[in-house]
């Protein structure tokens, strides 16, 4: 079983919808978590990162994390098609190491 | 977060040779890593470099392979050595100044070998 895992998609989403990423994580002790995005032939950038259950909001940018069910999502409201990229989730676990998903590739359609 | 940067930004290299990648850092870090992405592939670690001592790897990574470096807390290198086509990757190092906490990449380095 992977550590982190990710629906690889495609996913795509029209101009100014909501795009859902989801991410879930195998280690139940695992305590901080990470979004990170790459823009093709880019090194992945942070987006924001979560430790509490619950959601932490940054401009069009939502991380929700549910500990219980081991789930970490990330909603992007008004999706634009600079948002177009490979959106990375990261957990640490309880050794404090980073595993990163697969990745989620994202598509706004204008 | 720091600026990072990597030397060099993309190499074409011959079966057989060896490659340095540089990272340096803008300010003194706590933790440098190792990573290697393959095509259309996610993060892979191959190794923590550690300051003053032997790098860290992980399974599957030995030294005699990708030996590293870290003279201090600014920079690091890293070596992919007699190199093979399946080494064609990005190789990506990354900063933290606290173990499990965010960590910021460079640009990284595009290698191919033929």
């Amino acid at each position: 079983q992977k550590e982190v895992e990710q629906n690889s998609g495609p996913l795509s989403v029209p101009e100014g919808a909501i795009a859902s990423l989801n991410c879930t994580y195998s280690d139940r002790g695992s305590q901080s978590f990470f979004w990170y995005r790459q823009y093709s032939g880019k090194s992945p950038e942070l987006i924001m990162f979560i430790y509490s259950n619950g959601d932490k909001e940054d401009g069009r940018f939502t991380a929700q994390l549910n500990k219980a069910s081991q789930y970490v999502s990330l909603l992007i409201r008004d999706s634009q098609p600079s948002d177009s990229a490979t959106y990375l989730c990261a957990a640490t676990n309880t050794g404090n190491q980073f595993y990163f998903g697969t990745g989620t590739s994202l598509t706004v359609i204008p | 977060s720091a600026v990072i940067s990597q030397k060099p930004s993309r190499d074409i290299c011959q079966r057989g040779t060896s490659l340095t990648i540089q990272c340096q850092v803008d300010s003194q870090v706590t933790m440098m890593f190792w990573y290697r992405q393959q095509p259309g592939q996610s993060l892979t670690l191959i190794a923590t470099a550690n300051q003053g001592s032997e790098a860290t790897y992980e399974s599957g990574f030995v030294i005699d392979k990708f030996p590293i470096s870290r003279p201090n807390l600014t920079f690091s290198t890293l070596t992919v050595s007699n190199m093979s086509p399946e080494d064609s990757s990005i190789y990506l190092c990354s900063v933290t100044w606290t173990s499990g906490e965010t960590q910021y990449f460079g640009p990284g380095t595009r290698l191919l070998v033929l």
